[in-house]
């Protein structure tokens, strides 16, 4: 039941563009994402729910295809502080997420 | 608001001693969560509670595991007894609207 994300890994220069999946296999009702950087916990990004609502930071965006059941976030523009792993968390039932293993991405100068 | 605290942020022990984890979660607050991180395993969820209740325990590992939370403000985490294995990270996260705020974590280290 874990969702499956790609890449596992992805290394960008500052200004460059990234796109992180995630797909799952089983109906959902919600897709979250964090973004945890290297001895600190997970902090939360963005939450896409069926329907099509999205609470989140400004300067991210993303996207949840729910027939495909797959989310999409989309880096632009990208500084250095972005750098850290980035988790996907499904939800298929209220309030249990599931994690992905997570997308390290690292923004070089 | 402090966020959600964690305590011990490092805790050592022998195998076979019993390691409580503490938490207490934003204020206002009303689902809690624990999670457990590890290189091989990734970030699990053990258990949550909504309005202290818990509601899904099927991530905790063992009959070693239990979790409590007998107010609004404060749970524990607690692993007897306690085995190497057991070494981890492990976080508790708070929400009210479905995003989660995760505490500093705990590291926990069983020789």
């Amino acid at each position: 039941q874990q969702p499956v994300q790609s890449p596992q890994a992805v290394i960008l220069r500052e200004g460059e563009d990234a796109v992180i999946n995630c797909s799952s296999s089983k109906a959902l009702y919600s897709v979250h994402w964090y973004r945890q950087k290297h001895g600190e916990a997970p902090v939360f990004l963005m939450i896409l729910l069926k329907g099509g609502e999205q609470k989140g930071h400004e300067k991210i965006s993303a996207s949840f295809n729910e027939k495909k059941q797959q989310s999409s976030l989309y880096l632009t523009a990208s500084q250095l502080s972005y750098s850290g792993t980035y988790f996907c968390g499904t939800e298929y039932r209220a309030g249990k997420l599931i994690f992905g293993q997570g997308t390290t991405l690292q923004v070089k100068p | 608001d402090a966020g959600v605290i964690q305590s011990p942020r490092h805790e050592v022990t022998e195998m076979g001693q019993e390691v409580t984890l503490r938490c207490k979660p934003i204020s206002g607050h009303n689902s809690l969560f624990w999670y457990r991180q590890t290189m091989m395993r990734g970030l699990e969820l053990l258990i949550y509670f909504n309005n202290n209740v818990p509601i899904d325990d099927s991530g905790m590992p063992e009959d070693r595991f239990s979790a409590k939370m007998p107010n609004a403000s404060f749970s524990t985490l607690k692993i007897q007894p306690s085995e190497p294995r057991d070494s981890a990270v492990y976080f508790c996260a708070s929400s009210f609207a479905g995003e989660q705020y995760f505490g500093p974590g705990t590291r926990l280290t069983v020789t």
